[in-house]
């Protein structure tokens, strides 16, 4: 069976500054689709970043990287140059290989950004 | 991106009613969409997968009979609570992967309160 997981529930970081949000996934599937969201306290989903298990270097989306390591089943979001607007959640998202377009989700990480 | 829309974005029923949420995509055609419920501060479980022209398939747990969900058109799929009690209180939110594109889009979710 497939499972994100997102181990901080809550992270802080000083504006200005990068941060990392850790995810990790576990699934038996060869090809498998990775996901970041954010979600401000509005509730909308915004897409910031994906990373397909066969892509060879790490995604990146202006501030945002993906930071892609396989053997490790792991996909940390990393935010540079954090403004007070990343003050959101966060979650970590798979899809299967199969086609389906189901999408798993981690538990989030709240992120607040200090001025 | 693509534009998923939702209505009502809110919504206050009694207890023992039904409501209907509705799910539109504006600007691409939508052969599934995915129905997801959220709690406060919790992640998102999705629900069911709505197929246009046939039936939806639930997944484990989620009982069908209470979310009906119709998906008519290519550009708009509707869920049903039916018979609302309290705990069907939450955050209910709709997405669509257009065509080639490899991220869902989300709709902007609909709160519901039974009361």
């Amino acid at each position: 069976a497939q499972k994100i997981t997102q181990t901080q529930p809550g992270m802080f970081v000083q504006e200005k500054e990068a941060v990392t949000l850790d995810c990790t996934y576990d699934t038996s599937d060869p090809s498998y689709g990775l996901f970041w969201y954010k979600q401000p306290s509005s509730g909308e989903m915004i897409f910031l970043i994906y990373q397909g298990s066969y892509d060879q270097q790490n995604a990146t989306e202006g501030r945002y990287s993906l930071n892609f390591q396989k053997a490790r089943k792991s996909a940390n979001l990393v935010i540079s140059a954090s403004q007070l607007g990343d003050s959101a959640m966060y979650f970590c998202a798979m899809s299967r290989g199969d086609n389906t377009g189901k999408l798993i989700f981690g538990q989030g990480t709240t992120l607040q950004v200090k001025p | 991106g693509a534009v998923v829309s939702q209505h009502p974005s809110w919504v206050i029923c009694k207890s023992g009613t039904s409501v209907k949420i509705e799910c539109r995509s504006l600007d691409f055609q939508a052969t599934t969409m995915f129905w997801y419920r959220q709690f406060p501060k919790q992640s998102l479980m999705l629900m069911a997968t709505s197929n246009e022209g046939s039936k939806a398939t639930y997944e484990q747990g989620v009982e069908k009979d209470k979310f009906l969900i119709n998906h008519a058109s290519l550009t708009l799929s509707t869920l049903t609570v039916t018979s609302a009690h309290p705990e069907d209180s939450s955050f209910y939110i709709c997405s669509s992967k257009p065509g080639l594109h490899l991220e869902q889009y989300f709709g902007p979710g609909t709160r519901l309160t039974v009361t």
